[in-house]
């Protein structure tokens, strides 16, 4: 069994650029949620997808947009980046709801914006 | 709308004392509650988690929880900790049984001496 993979691993942008995110979720879940991780901080929660649909979306901005896909690999999309979106972002793949699943996350991928 | 706060930022302790990590949190609704450990470079993993039933809750590597609903507490502890528990710890709440869209603290660094 495949556990939750995402890519690049580290990423360095300058402000104002564009930047898009992987995550390939654990064989067969369909829930991914992403997670932003400042440095010296808990993971917040950006935003849910289900079967293809946003299902629930943390205190973010619009400029922070996702996409799920067939296979339920998902992306992060984040536009005109600031230097506060530096931080380890971080997915997590469910399969769905019932209390006997859990989210496994991936090993998130390090954005530095300079 | 939840919150979790993660009463020590660090914690030191020498190999083979006990340990606890202290965690409060607040929230409007029935929440369910999660410890994570994270180790450098890595994402989270699931130590534990309380959805119902008993209070006292045991998880890997020899953790345990005690939900106390009266104090708003979910504080973890170990009776006896190894040079490897050396990791952040972080409490987390959510709404869903498989904690998809949690609510973080900001994790308690514990740090292991010889």
């Amino acid at each position: 069994e495949t556990g939750v993979t995402q890519s690049p691993t580290h990423l360095i942008k300058t402000r104002g650029q564009q930047v898009t995110l992987r995550c390939s979720s654990q064989s067969g879940h369909n829930t991914v949620s992403w997670y932003q991780q400042a440095l010296g901080q808990g993971p917040q929660f950006i935003f849910q997808y289900y079967r293809e649909e946003e299902n629930g979306r943390g205190n973010f901005p619009p400029r922070f947009s996702g996409l799920q896909f067939p296979n339920y690999s998902s992306e992060l999309n984040v536009n005109a980046l600031e230097l506060d979106d530096s931080a380890l972002y971080l997915c997590a793949s469910s399969s769905g709801q019932g209390d006997r699943n859990e989210q496994f996350f991936g090993p998130g991928t390090r954005l530095t914006v300079l | 709308a939840q919150s979790v706060t993660q009463l020590d930022s660090q914690v030191p302790v020498f190999e083979e004392a006990p340990v606890e990590l202290r965690c409060n949190y607040s929230s409007s609704v029935s929440v369910y509650l999660f410890w994570y450990v994270q180790y450098p470079n890595q994402g989270l993993q699931l130590l534990l988690k309380y959805l119902s039933g008993s209070t006292l809750v045991k998880g890997i590597n020899g953790f345990e929880a005690e939900f106390n609903k009266s104090q708003t507490s979910f504080h973890l502890r170990k009776p006896s900790v190894h040079i490897s528990d050396t990791a952040e710890y972080f409490c987390a709440v959510s709404k869903n049984t498989n904690a998809g869209k949690s609510t973080f603290g900001d994790g308690t660094t514990l740090t292991v001496k010889p």
